[in-house]
């Protein structure tokens, strides 16, 4: 099982949007609508921030938002804040197993 | 609250077990779906390990099958990592999580990096 590709890093000015996309298989993230998101800060534990593709956790902002087309599913940060800048991951069920993605590096301009 | 704890050897020599422990507190471990292992090699990213049931059901990476053995310990409301004939490859932070089932990993403890090395 290959991990999901993710772009490598992306970026957005203070109070703009970006997207990143995390891109599986059928027999992944196209196959089952259990795709996460987690956010990460340098020296830190992953933070949960998306489930189920697009439910959010009590206490994540709606700033974040998720959503799946297909084989590929996206996480979506709306008005961007200076602590959003952190690295994301997605991860997709699969059967008997889980898949991360290869992880997006976002930058607050 | 919630509090997960990785325990263990931080330095494993190639060929010999690595072995952790997830001390959980704030909770009983036989009140939630699984319980997950992830790692990450130092500067890399994440990477699923497996994960157990209360129960004792598990599921293990294919990658790491062969290798791996997660069991759990309801009477000392933990779990554990044991991975065989290590190497530097498994140089990682390792992370346990509480899984409320199909990968929502919702809490997490801080990590413990275990470096492989003679």
């Amino acid at each position: 099982q290959s991990a999901l590709s993710q772009p490598p890093s992306a970026s957005g000015s203070p109070g703009q949007s970006v997207t990143i996309s995390c891109t599986g298989t059928s027999r992944d993230v196209g196959g089952y609508n259990y795709v996460s998101w987690y956010q990460q800060h340098p020296g830190k534990a992953p933070k949960l921030m998306i489930y189920e593709v697009s439910k959010r956790p009590s206490g994540v902002p709606d700033r974040f938002s998720g959503s799946k087309s297909g084989n590929t599913a996206s996480l979506t940060v709306s008005g961007l804040q200076p602590e959003d800048e952190a690295d994301y991951y997605c991860c997709s069920f699969a059967p008997n197993m889980g898949v991360f993605g290869t992880g997006t590096s976002v930058t607050v301009l | 609250q919630l509090r997960m704890q990785e325990s263990g050897p931080g330095l494993v020599k190639p060929s010999e077990t690595l072995s952790l422990t997830c001390t959980v507190s704030g909770d009983s471990i036989s009140s939630s779906d699984y319980w997950g292992w992830i790692r990450q090699p130092p500067g890399k990213g994440l990477e699923w390990i497996g994960s157990i049931s209360y129960s004792g059901t598990t599921y293990y990476s294919p990658s790491l099958r062969g290798r791996l053995t997660i069991s759990v310990d309801t009477s000392k409301n933990h779990f554990s990592l044991r991975l065989s004939a290590v190497t530097a490859a498994d140089t990682a932070v390792y992370y346990c999580a509480r899984d409320r089932g199909f990968l929502k990993h919702d809490f997490w403890g801080q990590g413990i990096l275990v470096t492989v090395s003679s």
